[in-house]
């Protein structure tokens, strides 16, 4: 089963750095673990991927462990607009993603 | 840009009765999922398909079926619906690895159902 753990919920002060964790211990050499977010009342969205190597774009970035069995969402400077439920997904054979149940941001004024 | 397109967005079924949710992309996507979100939970997969005329089960399909005549719709239907099926429904898709510019999930904009 391609399952991810995450905390039920953090906080963050605007402004200030998140980091957002993550395990896939059952993670296979194939899996690509893939990070989405959504908004209230909203289908979750793309926010960044990767295989092996720490993954940058303008939204976040992903720091894998070298065992790839945990990784961490990384968001620079939090803004309100980034309070969402965050999800942790493997991306296994055959395109099949599978979420948990997410981490819930709040990031306070 | 309408990408992932679902119909209706809020529908109020009474115990028993049949319906299909509709599902429609117009990025020539392969693959194609139907989730159900129910409240403060994360998303469960109902069905999958990785082309037409090709589906397959996923975490929680019982009490529902799909189907895949073109690549571009991917109805579900629900023949007796049940309360436990009140949740929210998103339909999804993504591409091949190598079709697209970023490889990844794009999902509609959800559908509210109520079973009473």
């Amino acid at each position: 089963d391609a399952k991810t753990t995450q905390p039920n919920s953090m906080e963050s002060n605007e402004e200030e750095p998140v980091h957002l964790p993550c395990n896939h211990s059952t993670i296979s050499g194939t899996d690509y673990i893939h990070w989405y977010r959504q908004l209230p009342s909203q289908g979750p969205e793309y926010v960044i991927h990767g295989l092996t190597s720490n993954v940058n774009n303008r939204m976040a970035s992903l720091a894998i462990a070298e065992d790839r069995k945990s990784s961490t969402l990384i968001l620079h400077r939090a803004t309100l607009r980034d309070a969402a439920v965050y999800y942790c997904i493997l991306r296994r054979r055959r395109n099949q993603f599978y979420f948990g149940t997410g981490t819930s941001l709040t990031v306070i004024p | 840009n309408a990408g992932v397109t679902q119909t209706p967005k809020f529908r109020i079924l009474k115990i028993g009765q049949s319906m299909t949710l509709q599902c429609t992309q117009d990025m020539n996507h392969n693959y194609m999922y139907w989730y159900r979100q129910d409240p403060g939970m994360g998303l469960k997969l109902i069905y999958y398909s990785v082309g037409a005329g090709i589906t397959d089960k996923g975490e929680v399909p019982n009490g529902y079926n799909v189907s895949r005549s073109t690549t571009e719709d991917f109805p579900l239907r629900l023949e007796l619906a049940a309360p436990s099926q009140t949740s929210v429904y998103f339909c999804a898709s993504s591409p091949e690895p190598g079709q697209g510019l970023l490889y990844t999930i794009y999902f509609g904009e959800g559908s509210w159902l109520t079973v009473v």
